[in-house]
């Protein structure tokens, strides 16, 4: 099945720097990449996703990228802020099949 | 607004006390899922519901079972809870075809607590 693993676990930014997580995925024919963001105890947001049809995606401050070739999907966040500060997850599917979730990097984004 | 809504929010049960968690939809999505989230953790899929057709993982154990009565809903049964049940269960829903997923959305979760 799917393996979905996320780097780093942590981070701290300072506000106004910017952030980057990586995923790297096993499964080649996976073809969507959702990440979600979680605040403390509430669910899972969908804040940015691309197909593997994408190269790049991006909306506002928030950006994603695909390298199919070497399974790889990193989301980039500029000019972070305060409310940035969460879990992020990234994710992988695969049509018919199931969402498989990384591990989750926790964000803190510091005055 | 369409969306995925689950009761109850919170819900306290005794252990070994059979308890229901419910999920309903109004975004006629076919597809169903039920997550376990404990603390700082990644969401664990327990099972999905691909329109009536019922997908377990083979990691979830026989204490869950799940029944889908129609597209609307979906309830996650725990019928002898222990004090390792206790966490966030997420329900989540995505419409498929056969060019692929999208639209996941989950809902607000229940958080269970096992006294």
């Amino acid at each position: 099945g799917e393996n979905v693993e996320q780097h780093p676990s942590t981070l701290s930014v300072q506000e106004g720097d910017s952030a980057v997580i990586k995923c790297t995925y096993s499964d080649s024919a996976s073809n969507y990449f959702p990440w979600y963001k979680q605040e403390l105890g509430k669910r899972p947001q969908l804040i940015i996703d691309i197909r593997s049809n994408v190269g790049e995606k991006k909306d506002q401050r928030i950006a994603v990228t695909l390298n199919k070739t070497a399974k790889h999907f990193s989301l980039h966040i500029t000019e972070t802020q305060p409310e940035d500060s969460a879990v992020y997850f990234c994710a992988a599917f695969r049509t018919a099949s199931k969402l498989t979730f990384g591990t989750g990097t926790r964000l803190q984004v510091t005055l | 607004d369409a969306m995925v809504i689950q009761n109850p929010r919170y819900q306290v049960t005794q252990f070994g006390k059979p308890v229901t968690l419910s999920c309903s939809q109004t975004l006629n999505h076919n597809v169903m899922y039920w997550y376990q989230q404990k603390s700082s953790q990644a969401p664990k899929l327990l099972f999905h519901y691909y329109d009536k057709d019922f997908n377990n993982e083979a990691d979830t154990p026989d204490n869950f079972q799940s029944r889908r009565p129609n597209t609307s809903f979906c309830f996650l049964d725990i019928r002898s809870p222990g004090l390792g049940d206790a966490a966030m269960y997420l329900c989540a829903t995505s419409r498929h075809s056969g060019t692929g997923g999208y639209g996941y959305t989950f809902g607000s979760g229940t958080r269970l607590t096992v006294v």
